[in-house]
């Protein structure tokens, strides 16, 4: 079975920080995609990234960008120079590819609050 | 382009009752999926269509049912509501495969 875990509940930074939201999964197949989504009070969730198993290349866009380590079933995402706009709930997911009924696997979504 | 469109955005239901819920995907996107979100259980997977054909199901009851059009929209129903059945239904479309997918603002359910 997948399973992704955002170990931090909630965190609040001042505006202007730099921020990380940590990201581990599990899976046993060796091809898989991992994705970050933006959930704003809105409630629709926002598309920020994709990444499939086979490339570990960092990514940065703009003042986002990800750190995906094989090596420590990690997908880390980083926001330099906070916003206010920023704050929202921040989902990493899971799809693999080896069958089964999982669609994406969500984590449990990390509240990030910026101050201003 | 236009969204993710979910209709209606609000639904107030008796236990017992049955929903419908209905989801227009992005143009040209031919995989619909549903997502339950709720405080306790997070976000959790109901079932994808693609093609009119149910390709995936998550670990709901039956009392979950879908179904998907040729034109690629989707609905959603519950029968038998369950106060437990309160939650933000959330609908997801994409060109399929794994590929992203792109969410509506999603209806929120509450069964009183």
């Amino acid at each position: 079975a997948q399973k992704v875990t955002q170990a931090q509940t909630e965190i609040s930074v001042v505006e202007k920080e730099d921020v990380t939201l940590d990201c581990v999964y599990e899976t046993r197949d060796t091809t898989y995609y991992l994705f970050w989504y933006k959930q704003p009070p809105s409630g629709e969730l926002v598309f920020l990234i994709r990444r499939n198993s086979f490339d570990e290349q960092n990514e940065i866009s703009g003042r986002y960008s990800w750190n995906f380590q094989k090596s420590t079933s990690s997908f880390n995402f980083t926001i330099t120079a906070s916003q206010v706009v920023d704050s929202a709930v921040y989902f990493c997911a899971l799809s693999g590819t080896g069958g089964g009924a999982d669609g994406l696997t969500f984590g449990k979504g990390t509240h990030l609050i910026i101050q201003p | 382009k236009a969204g993710v469109t979910q209709t209606p955005r609000y639904l107030i239901k008796t236990r017992g009752q049955q929903v419908t819920l209905s989801c227009s995907p992005i143009s040209g996107h031919r995989s619909v999926s549903w997502y339950q979100q709720t405080p306790g259980q997070g976000l959790q997977f109901l079932f994808e269509y693609f093609s009119e054909t149910q390709r995936n199901k998550g670990n709901f009851p039956g009392r979950f049912s879908g179904r998907q059009f040729s034109n690629s929209r989707s609905e959603m129903n519950v029968s038998t509501l369950e106060l437990g059945d309160s939650a933000l239904y959330l609908c997801a479309s994409s060109f399929g495969g794994h590929t992203e997918a792109f969410f509506g603002q999603g209806t929120r359910l509450t069964v009183v």
